[in-house]
């Protein structure tokens, strides 16, 4: 139980253009969701953190309008990054909760983006 | 806020030798203590996590140790293999609906056969 999945697993674009990211949990309900991006080596760095049915959170550095989330659904959040640049290039990566489990955060497979 | 520090870095050992990561951690109102092994291109994956009503926890080869007095928690791996060669981060966290872990900078585990 408790899997996340994403997609797509990696995606190659053109500078300027838009990317979808999803983010489902595939056998229970997620009632937060978080959006983590990883450079080659390094850890995690939280982005934002999204709450069904409300705006997201985001840490402080992270463009709320460059990087839109939405979590429309218990099972479903999206991240999409506008307009994106060679420096957007990163992993991303998602994590669910689970209302039954308050801590403990299950990781999505991640989604390995280059912008070109 | 939050500050998770984790050490080595980078760890080589043998087969079957024990490995330790150690950590530390900043906000003493932090009692949600994980472990995650990521693989190359993969997602990091739990493999144990203590709360603070508890000392030790252990599943297997793996054990987790917490002494929140120091504010500093162990990952322990007995009998060690190469498929545990992986990039292992500790994390820690506030036990309230929303709160996000803060991540160590990770260890890079090497097992050689």
């Amino acid at each position: 139980g408790a899997v996340v999945s994403q997609h797509p697993s990696w995606v190659i674009c053109k500078s300027g253009t838009s990317v979808k990211i999803e983010c489902r949990s595939l056998d229970f309900q997620a009632t937060t969701m978080f959006w983590y991006r990883q450079f080659p080596k390094q850890s995690l760095m939280l982005m934002a953190t999204s709450n069904e049915g409300s705006k997201a959170t985001y840490e402080q550095g992270v463009e709320k309008d460059k990087f839109l989330i939405n979590h429309a659904s218990l099972t479903l959040s999206t991240l999409t990054v506008t307009s994106a640049h060679p420096e957007d290039s990163s992993f991303y990566i998602c994590s669910a909760r689970t209302r039954s489990t308050q801590e403990t955060q299950y990781f999505g497979p991640g989604t390995r983006l280059l912008v070109l | 806020g939050e500050n998770v520090e984790q050490h080595p870095s980078t760890l080589s050992v043998q087969e079957g030798d024990s490995a330790v990561i150690k950590c530390t951690y900043s906000d003493s109102a932090s009692n949600y203590f994980p472990w995650y092994k990521q693989e190359l291109g993969k997602g990091p994956q739990l493999i144990i996590d203590i709360r603070s009503n508890v000392g030790e926890k252990k599943d297997q080869r793996i054990a987790v140790t917490l002494n929140k007095t120091a504010k500093h928690f162990s990952l322990h791996i007995t009998e060690t293999q190469p498929e545990d060669s992986a990039v292992y981060f500790c994390a820690a966290s506030e036990n309230q609906a929303g709160t996000a872990l803060i991540f160590g900078k990770g260890t890079t585990l090497s097992v050689s056969s």
